[in-house]
């Protein structure tokens, strides 16, 4: 199984950011996954940001519930992530991942990960 | 922030034993299982650990991983060269309601 991230590099400040990740090799659509998105601000430690299940549903860090917003779209075997009303603070790589579902969820694989720079 | 505190360094010379600490709370170590992650120079992180103490398939033997109370650690016995890397735990936290990650171990094999 594999994960790639796609979108935007640069994003001006107070717009917002959206990317997109592609599995393959294996679907996406699968009970015993949801499927996150994780950063990393350059030099820092890792942050999650919020998780899709196959069906759409979502759960998201509380700190950025109200700008976030995940979705799924089974039939590309894709899921995205789109940030509303970026600022500095949101500059970091992403990092898509399967996340298992279990006693604690994990994580695994990760996509290569994708610089987004919040700046005008 | 992380709620998750580990020792931002540490270190040992190759075959030795080096173990990482993480330090937790009731919310989130107390009530749920633990997770491991490498993190390799320039790449994306791994998981190492999960449910506290299992090995997926292709973890070394060498890493292992334990909790007790609201604190967990991982220890590298045999410290190789390659094992020079970025370290985090992870768990659940029923407060924050979401996934925490510790703030992170660099280890260096001198």
């Amino acid at each position: 199984l594999q994960l790639q991230e796609s979108g935007p590099g640069l994003v001006k400040p107070s717009e917002t950011l959206s990317l997109t990740c592609t599995v393959s090799g294996g679907s996406i659509i699968s009970r015993n996954y949801y499927w996150a998105w994780i950063r990393q601000p350059p030099g820092e430690g890792l942050e999650w940001i919020g998780s899709v299940f196959y069906s759409g549903s979502t759960y998201y860090t509380p700190s950025l519930n109200s700008r976030l917003t995940i979705s799924v779209d089974t039939s590309k075997n894709q899921f995205a992530l789109r940030l509303n009303s970026v600022t500095a603070a949101d500059t970091a790589i992403y990092y898509c991942a399967r996340e298992t579902v279990a006693t604690t969820n994990w994580f695994d694989p990760w996509g290569h990960g994708t610089l987004v720079t919040v700046s005008s | 922030q992380s709620v998750l505190t580990q020792p931002p360094s540490a270190s040992g010379t190759p075959g030795q034993r080096v173990t990482i600490s993480c330090s937790g709370s009731s919310s989130n170590i107390g009530s749920n299982t633990v997770n491991w992650y490498q993190q390799l120079p320039g790449t994306a992180p791994r998981v190492l650990i999960y449910n506290n103490n299992q090995r997926p398939s292709g973890v070394p033997d060498r890493f292992s991983g334990s909790k007790s109370g609201t604190s967990a650690s991982l220890a590298i016995s045999g410290l190789q060269s390659e094992d020079e890397a970025d370290f985090y735990c992870a768990a659940w936290d029923d407060s924050v309601n979401g996934h925490v990650f510790g703030t992170g171990t660099k280890v260096t094999v001198l």
